[in-house]
């Protein structure tokens, strides 16, 4: 069972548009969101993260948005750059338990 | 370079081999965690420590692994008789809780292929 779903495997956007990213999670007791960023031979990078107290945060340009009533978390990247294709990893936890899902492919087209 | 590192960042190994990893987390991060990542899949939990305690086991992990962390800074992931199975990237991360929360930060993986 999957608690952590990314129902989209790739996404490919063009230089300089919004890119969309979606996550949805079943279990009502997380209460802390993460996305990740990961290139080939790398380990994950930390992007930004999300308390469930808040329904929005922003980073430079990456915006993090929740919908608790939804079970439902999306990351925004405005403007998107050639730099950002990667595998983009969204985590959900409570307290120690994080559970990733996994992974969206992001190809930013020049 | 003060990031959670790892080694070796690959391992070629015969089936029934005896393997063991290395992490070094960032220094003042008392959490430390291993995760298995196979292709397409995000990481998958496999242990916790809280300082030198080992705090949770996920089912994944059966009885030919096992992991310390002795002083609470470095640790350990042994797998004995490695199985084609083990094939994976086998990636450490830190944290120091902060509140209620804890981000993680990865190293960059130790690449397992077992033949």
């Amino acid at each position: 069972d999957q608690q952590v779903k990314q129902n989209s495997p790739s996404l490919s956007v063009q230089e300089g548009r919004i890119s969309i990213l979606n996550c949805d999670y079943t279990n009502s007791m997380f209460d802390y969101f993460l996305w990740y960023k990961k290139y080939p031979a790398e380990g994950p990078t930390f992007l930004i993260s999300i308390s469930s107290i808040k329904d929005k945060n922003e980073d430079g340009r990456f915006t993090v948005f929740l919908n608790k009533s939804a079970k439902h978390l999306s990351l925004h990247i405005v403007p998107s750059q050639p730099g950002d294709s990667a595998v983009y990893f969204c985590a959900a936890g409570y307290g120690q338990n994080f559970v990733f899902g996994p992974g969206t492919r992001l190809s930013v087209l020049p | 370079d003060t990031g959670v590192s790892q080694d070796p960042r690959h391992k070629i190994t015969k089936r029934g081999q005896n393997v063991t990893f290395r992490c070094d987390p960032i220094s003042e991060h008392n959490r430390l965690y291993w995760y298995r990542q196979t292709l397409g899949q995000g990481p998958e939990f496999l242990t916790y420590f809280q300082n030198e305690a080992q705090l949770e086991k996920s089912r994944l992990l059966s009885d030919r692994f096992s992991a310390e962390r002795p002083k609470g800074s470095f640790s350990t992931l042994e797998i004995q008789r490695t199985e084609q199975g083990d094939s994976a990237m086998y990636l450490c991360a830190s944290s120091r809780l902060a509140g209620s929360q804890d981000t993680q930060y990865f190293g960059p993986g130790t690449r397992l292929t077992v033949l």
